[in-house]
């Protein structure tokens, strides 16, 4: 079974706000990722980490930012919330080697921007 | 560049029906290949996967067989029920790397 958290599960703010989305796993995983989940369902890669000290930009542009000081933490922040970033967020983390090993998601958090 | 092309959705069958949802994919190499479900209200979960030419993944009942020369990894069940409502997503992931790229998602809807 995952162990992979995400804080809060859902959250409303006002334009303009600081928000911080947490992610957590306690399965050691080296890489961890962050999702952007458009209503229409689509997934888009906005960030990732292969390790303490790694962060990179994933597939899609994303205003917001990440840090990864401990292996199991890797939150995201957005530092002015606007409603174009009205989404859901999922974390996901892995092991580190090889592509054929499976990505364990968190429950998501559901942003809501007004 | 990579790319995984799902079956358009919404997909509605009745209890015990046969369920295909057709999934192909581009991508340079040997990917591996895996389906995801998603329940409402939660996160995404690995189904089943394959990690090379002519594997077939399965759990629950379902199933997939990596096809390299159709370049397709097809989601079959036999019988599906209520509780398979949910969106599937085909990924594959290629390199060491690992990351995920995600089709479209297809979500099923099962009557009783």
């Amino acid at each position: 079974e995952a162990d992979i958290y995400q804080t809060p599960r859902y959250l409303v703010i006002g334009t303009g706000k600081k928000i911080t989305l947490e992610c957590s796993q306690t399965m050691g995983h080296d890489k961890m990722y962050w999702y952007q989940q458009d209503p229409g369902m689509e997934l888009h890669l906005i960030h990732y980490s292969y390790g303490v000290n790694s962060t990179e930009k994933g597939d899609l542009s994303s205003e917001s930012t990440v840090s990864r000081i401990r292996t199991e933490h890797f939150p995201l922040t957005l530092e002015s919330a606007r409603p174009s970033h009205t989404s859901q967020y999922l974390c996901a983390s892995s092991e580190y080697t090889g592509s054929g090993k499976t990505q364990y998601f968190g429950p998501g958090t559901r942003l809501l921007v007004l | 560049g990579d790319s995984v092309t799902q079956m358009e959705g919404p997909v509605t069958l009745s209890e015990e029906a046969f369920l295909t949802i057709n999934c192909t994919y581009t991508a340079t190499g040997y990917p591996s290949l895996f389906w995801y479900v998603q329940y409402p209200g939660e996160g995404l979960q690995l189904l089943l996967k394959a990690t090379k030419a002519d594997d077939k993944g399965s759990n629950k009942g379902f199933e997939a067989t990596y096809r390299k020369e159709t370049t397709s990894f097809h989601l079959e069940k036999g019988s599906v029920q209520v509780s398979d409502s949910a969106v599937y997503f085909c990924a594959l992931s290629r390199g060491q790397g690992g990351k995920l790229i995600f089709g479209q998602g297809t979500e099923l809807s099962v009557k009783p």
